[in-house]
């Protein structure tokens, strides 16, 4: 079965610095989704970055980025510049592909520190 | 285009009672996705819905039910509530063929 680990239940960055969160998840499959989700305090989950595991290079958003180790199955986003709006919990999900469930890991609290 | 609407935002029932829950997707999205998002369990899948099928089943028991209308909005149900029931509940709709979901804000749902 799918699993999805994210080892830091919180963490926290001072405002305009580096901060990157951990995932690592579990799959026989070569072939996958991996992304970020960012549940602010209104509670709505936002896609913050999804990468294609045929795709060896990491995917970028603005601020955001990924470094993915597909051999280690390791899944890390790294936020550059924190800032204050960034504070959220954050999920690392994974999905076989599309028509298949999600699989969530249990989310990294993200406190930015003016 | 318009987001994911679910409707209630917020309600309170009572032990035994049922509920049913409403979502619409974003405009053209034919998949509709239920979460179930606990500080427990976190985030679990309910169920998916595509073209008015169920395509794929979370773990739920048969008291968690759900269905989808021609015009791709969803409802899902729960009957006979209990106290773990309380959660909040997110929709989700995809495009066909897409990889990713997009969430509604969700449905809190308190059983007392």
């Amino acid at each position: 079965a799918q699993t999805v680990t994210q080892s830091q239940p919180e963490m926290s960055v001072q405002e305009a610095e580096t901060v990157t969160l951990s995932c690592t998840y579990d799959t026989s499959e070569s072939d996958y989704y991996l992304f970020w989700y960012k549940q602010p305090p209104s509670r709505q989950m936002i896609l913050v970055i999804r990468q294609e595991a045929y795709k060896q290079q990491n995917a970028t958003e603005n601020r955001f980025s990924v470094n993915f180790q597909k051999a280690a199955k390791s899944f890390s986003l790294k936020i550059s510049d924190s800032q204050l709006g960034d504070a959220a919990m954050y999920f690392c999900a994974y999905r076989y592909r599309p028509g298949n469930q999600f699989y969530f890991g249990t989310g990294t609290s993200l406190t930015v520190i003016p | 285009k318009a987001g994911v609407t679910q409707t209630p935002r917020y309600l309170i029932k009572t032990r035994g009672q049922q509920v049913t829950l409403s979502c619409s997707p974003i405009s053209g999205h034919r998949s509709v996705s239920w979460y179930q998002q606990t500080p427990g369990q976190g985030l679990q899948f309910l169920f998916e819905y595509f073209s008015e099928t169920q395509r794929n089943k979370g773990n739920f028991p048969g008291r968690f039910s759900g269905r989808q209308f021609s015009n791709s909005r969803s409802e899902m149900n729960v009957s006979t509530l209990e106290l773990g029931d309380s959660a909040l509940y997110l929709c989700a709709s995809s495009p066909d063929g897409g990889n990713t979901i997009y969430f509604g804000e969700g449905s809190w749902l308190t059983v007392v």
